[in-house]
C-alpha cells in the first residue's frame, strides 16, 4: 500500500522568510505525488503535482517541490511567505491517501 | 479542470435521521470519490463511485451507513445513515483528472445533535 507522511503538524514562519513543508511517501513503485492547499472554510486547491517527469515541480503561488527518491520525499517549498499562504497544506499520493495535513501560520 | 457543487452545504440534523449529499459535476467524469474531514483532521477515502457499479468503500465504512448513487457520469449522492454526532464532519465530494489530480467539491458541512 502507498501512504505519505506530512513531519510537521504545523509550521510557523515570519512573512518574507522562506517555507518548508514535509513529506514523505512510502511506494513500491514510481508514485504520483500532489500538494493541495486549504485556505479555513474553503475548499482544497491543487498546488502541484509529480507524476514522473522533472523532478523539480513549480506550482501555483510561488511554490515548488522537488522529488527525491533516494531519500522518498516530496517537501514543498517556498522563497518567501506571504500572509495569504496562512492555510493547512495537504500532501497525497495517487491512490486517493492524504497526509494528516500541516498548519501553516505566517506572523507579521 | 472540472467545477463541482454540493448540496446542501450545511446543514443540522437530529440524531437518528439521515441525509443526503448531493454532488453535481460541470463535465463527464468515471470516477467520482467521497471523502470526510472530521475537525481539524485530515481527508479519510470514504468510498469511490464508478457510473454503472456499485461504490466501492474503505475499511471502516460501511454501504449500509454510507449508501451512494452514481446515476449517470455527471452526478452522484451520498447519503449519511442513522447519523449520530460522531458523524459531524466536513464531507467532500471530489473527481479524477487525467493527470491523476483531484478536484474538489466546496465541501457539506454536517453538525448532528
Amino acid at each position: 500500500a502507498q501512504s505519505v507522511t506530512q513531519l510537521d503538524s504545523h509550521v510557523s514562519v515570519s512573512e518574507g522568510t522562506p517555507v518548508l513543508l514535509r513529506c514523505n511517501y512510502s511506494s513500491s513503485y514510481s508514485p504520483s505525488l500532489f500538494w493541495y492547499v486549504q485556505h479555513p472554510n474553503k475548499g482544497l486547491q491543487l498546488l502541484l503535482k509529480y507524476t514522473s517527469a522533472a523532478t523539480l515541480v513549480k506550482g501555483i503561488n510561488g511554490f515548488e517541490a522537488e522529488f527525491k527518491k533516494s531519500e522518498t520525499s516530496f517537501h514543498l517549498t517556498k522563497p518567501s511567505a506571504h500572509m495569504s499562504d496562512a492555510a493547512e497544506y495537504f500532501c497525497a499520493i495517487n491512490d486517493m491517501r492524504f497526509g494528516a495535513g500541516t498548519r501553516l501560520t505566517v506572523k507579521p | 479542470s472540472a467545477v463541482i457543487s454540493q448540496k446542501p452545504s450545511r446543514d443540522i440534523c437530529q440524531r437518528g435521521t439521515s441525509l443526503t449529499i448531493q454532488c453535481q459535476v460541470d463535465s463527464q467524469v468515471t470516477m467520482m470519490f467521497w471523502y470526510r474531514q472530521q475537525p481539524g483532521q485530515s481527508l479519510t477515502l470514504i468510498a469511490t463511485a464508478n457510473q454503472g457499479s456499485e461504490a466501492t468503500y474503505e475499511s471502516g465504512f460501511v454501504i449500509d451507513k454510507f449508501p451512494i448513487s452514481r446515476p449517470n457520469l455527471t452526478f452522484s449522492t451520498l447519503t449519511v445513515s442513522n447519523m449520530s454526532p460522531e458523524d459531524s464532519s466536513i464531507y467532500l465530494c471530489s473527481v479524477e483528472a487525467q493527470g491523476y489530480e483531484q478536484y474538489f467539491g466546496p465541501g457539506t458541512r454536517l453538525t448532528v445533535t
